[in-house]
């Protein structure tokens, strides 16, 4: 659900690793699945998506993984750049349903 | 392709002055609108939503209101500024089953 009053996590990595960035929903009737970038002062970007069908979405250095199961949800950065630093947020919508629902949000930095 | 624009980029407003944000999307029509605050360092809390002209879903009860005057349009408005409403203002834009699209924001400042 929504966790707007509540501080960003943060995730620390070195350049030229890779990342892993997990959100984890609570509405089983979410059928479809975003990640956005957000960087300082800019409105999110839309990053990758993936449908309720699928449990793996690649995209340019990009995979996004879902668990059904356990309702699970990760973005994977491969080989992370400094352009890389940002917050990214998860977000869900049920089918027919109008509004998105975001995480919380994970700051992640990349070390040099 | 499909762009969004919300004007001003940065707003300084003292208390009690009224409030007007725009957001215009140009490239599609009948697009379901979103006007969203974060705090700093805080997530994306839905304010208002739009499914068409003059149709607007209230999803916190607040100090502002918003309305869409034209397909493609999209105002939010406040006759009275409160400290508490500072804050980035976020407005987005999708069609149905296609992920929302976020505009450049608005930092408002409230002194």
């Amino acid at each position: 659900g929504e966790s707007v009053g509540l501080h960003l996590p943060t995730l620390s990595v070195q350049e030229g690793d890779n990342s892993i960035i997990n959100c984890a929903y609570s509405n089983s009737a979410s059928d479809y699945f975003i990640w956005y970038k957000q960087e300082s002062g800019k409105g999110p970007q839309f990053i990758i998506d993936i449908r309720s069908n699928m449990d793996k979405r690649q995209g340019q250095r990009v995979t996004v993984l879902l668990n059904k199961t356990v309702k699970h949800l990760s973005l994977q950065i491969a080989a992370t750049q400094p352009g890389d630093s940002a917050v990214y947020f998860c977000a869900e919508i049920a089918q027919g349903a109008q509004k998105l629902v975001f995480g919380q949000g994970t700051r992640l930095t990349i070390n040099p | 392709s499909q762009t969004i624009h919300q004007w001003p980029a940065t707003l300084v407003q003292p208390v009690g002055s009224p409030l007007s944000l725009e957001c215009t999307v140009e490239g599609t029509s009948n697009p379901n609108l979103y006007w969203y605050r974060q705090a700093a360092g805080r997530g994306l809390q839905l304010l208002f939503y739009s499914v068409g002209i003059g149709q607007i879903s209230s999803e916190v009860p607040q100090n502002l209101s918003a309305s869409r005057p034209q397909d493609r349009q999209f105002i939010l408005s406040s006759k009275k500024l409160l400290l508490s409403d500072s804050g980035f203002y976020l407005c987005a834009w999708n069609r149905p089953g296609v992920p929302q699209h976020f505009g450049d924001g608005t930092r408002l400042s409230i002194l």
